[in-house]
C-alpha cells in the first residue's frame, strides 16, 4: 500500500524559507515523479511543480519566480520542497503526490501548513 | 500559464445528475487528453476521480464520468448522492512539462 507522509507544520517569518520533506513507502521510489501541490487558506489547489527522482529532472510553476527547490534522497525516498523568501501569499497547506505531469494523482500526502507570519 | 476556468458552485438534488465545466485554451485542455478530475472534502487531500479525460480509478463510482469538447472538459456525477457535496478541481496537461488546474467547483446536493 503506498503512504506518503509529510513533515509537521512550520511557522516562519517573511523572508525566511521553509523545507517541507514527503516520506514515500509501499512502492519503488524511483519508478514515480513526486509532484507538489498547495492550497491557501479558502482557496484552490496550485500546482507546484514536480520532480523525477529517478534523475532529479524538475520542473517549477513559472509564478514561483524561482523561489522553489525540489529535490529527493532516494536512500531514504523521501522527496522535499523549499521555498524562499517567504511572503504571506505562501502560507498554504503543501501537498505531496505521486505521479508526474500526465498521470492523475492517486497518492497524495496529508498535507503540511506552512503559515508565514511576523 | 492561466488557471482553467470552471463555475464556483454547482448543485443538484438526491438522483439527478450535475456536469461541470472546466475550460481551458487550444493549448491545454483542448489539445491534450490528459485533463484529470479531484474530488476535495474540507480539511481532507484531493482524490482521483477521472483521468486522461474520462478514465476513472479503480473504486470510483461509475455514477462519475469525464469528457471533453474542444477546449472544454466536463465532469458529470450521475444519481447526485448526499455524499458528493464537495469541492471539485480539474487539471490538465499545458505542454513543456506544465500543469495546470481549474479554480475549483463547489458541488451542493440539495
Amino acid at each position: 500500500q503506498v503512504h506518503l507522509v509529510q513533515s509537521g507544520p512550520e511557522v516562519q517569518k517573511p523572508g525566511a524559507s521553509v523545507k517541507v520533506s514527503c516520506k514515500a513507502s509501499g512502492y519503488t521510489f524511483t519508478n514515480d515523479a513526486i509532484t507538489w501541490v498547495r492550497q491557501a487558506p479558502g482557496q484552490g489547489l496550485e500546482w507546484l511543480g514536480w520532480i523525477s527522482p529517478h534523475n532529479s529532472k524538475t520542473n517549477s510553476a513559472q509564478n514561483l519566480h524561482g523561489r522553489v527547490t525540489m529535490t529527493t534522497d532516494t536512500s531514504t525516498g523521501t522527496a522535499y520542497v523549499e521555498v524562499r523568501s517567504l511572503t504571506t501569499d505562501d502560507t498554504a497547506i503543501y501537498y505531496c503526490a505521486r505521479g508526474g505531469v500526465l498521470t492523475g494523482y492517486e497518492s497524495w500526502g496529508q498535507g503540511t501548513l506552512v503559515t508565514v507570519s511576523s | 500559464q492561466s488557471a482553467l476556468t470552471q463555475p464556483p458552485s454547482a448543485s443538484g438534488s438526491p438522483g439527478q445528475s450535475v456536469t461541470i465545466s472546466c475550460t481551458g485554451t487550444s493549448s491545454d485542455v483542448g489539445f491534450y487528453n490528459y485533463v484529470s478530475w479531484y474530488q476535495q472534502y474540507p480539511g481532507k487531500a484531493p482524490k482521483l476521480m477521472i483521468y486522461e479525460v474520462s478514465k476513472r480509478p479503480s473504486g470510483v463510482p461509475d455514477r462519475f464520468s469525464g469528457s471533453k469538447s474542444g477546449n472544454t472538459a466536463s465532469l458529470t456525477v450521475s444519481g447526485l448522492q448526499t455524499e458528493d457535496e464537495a469541492d471539485y478541481y480539474c487539471t490538465s496537461y499545458a505542454g513543456s512539462n506544465n500543469l495546470v488546474f481549474g479554480g475549483g467547483t463547489k458541488l451542493t446536493v440539495l
